[in-house]
């Protein structure tokens, strides 16, 4: 059983379009992050959500932090085929010092 | 700045071998930990090494160990390796380590057991 639960596990959309994905946990953690990973590499942090409530935005994709910090989102608008890729989210648990979890990922694929 | 550096990238081995990963953490980077991916399970938790001490360990059997050296570069071995090895192994490096995130990852070593 993941720790981090991730909405929807495959999400197929055309350019342009719009897209989120989901995060949940029953866990609390002290903040969240998102990462992408392409075929062949390894992740890449896009963003670290901190505080309850928070939302960051990064060009056209736009993160929140639920108000009890135990579930987050990644909402992407018009998205384009570079946004292609595996979308993972990860958080230490309150309860669980050092260990960085992560959740299965969302793969998105954009289709021009 | 050069990025994690992992070796190999791909390996083939046989069940019963054993196997060595290493990573080369980013420049002044003292955190290395270790990820196990695979299809079903995602990234899964190894260890994460601190200047030269195993600061955690995540749940996997003694086949898997690790160890850290004076300059960061890190290794980790399987031994006597099951079918169920075969993943994406990837390490990441971090400043003060995986409780504040920031992690850098490598590309990767792939291990297949036959």
């Amino acid at each position: 059983t993941q720790l981090l639960e991730q909405s929807p596990q495959f999400l197929s959309i055309q350019e342009g379009e719009n897209l989120t994905v989901y995060c949940n946990s029953s866990s609390v953690f002290s903040s969240l992050q998102w990462y992408r990973q392409e075929p062949g590499e390894g992740p890449v942090l896009l963003v670290t959500v901190v505080t309850g409530g928070e939302v960051k935005k990064l060009k056209r994709l736009t993160f929140q932090f639920g108000d009890a910090r135990k579930d987050s989102s990644l909402h992407i608008t018009a998205a384009q085929p570079g946004d292609t890729g595996l979308y993972l989210c990860a958080g230490v648990p309150t309860d669980s010092w050092g260990k960085l979890q992560f959740g299965a990922g969302t793969q998105v694929v954009v289709t021009p | 700045k050069a990025g994690v550096t992992q070796t190999p990238r791909y390996l083939i081995k046989t069940r019963g071998q054993q196997v060595t990963l290493s990573c080369s953490p980013i420049s002044g980077h003292r955190s290395v930990s270790w990820y196990q991916q695979t299809p079903g399970q995602g990234l899964q938790f190894l260890f994460e090494y601190f200047s030269e001490t195993q600061r955690n360990k995540g749940n996997f059997p003694g086949r898997f160990s690790g160890r850290q050296f004076s300059n960061s570069r890190s290794e980790m071995n399987v031994s006597t390796l099951e079918l169920g090895d075969s993943a994406l192994y990837l390490c990441a490096s971090s400043k003060s380590g995986t409780n504040t995130g920031e992690l850098f990852f490598g590309e990767g070593s792939r291990l297949t057991v036959l």
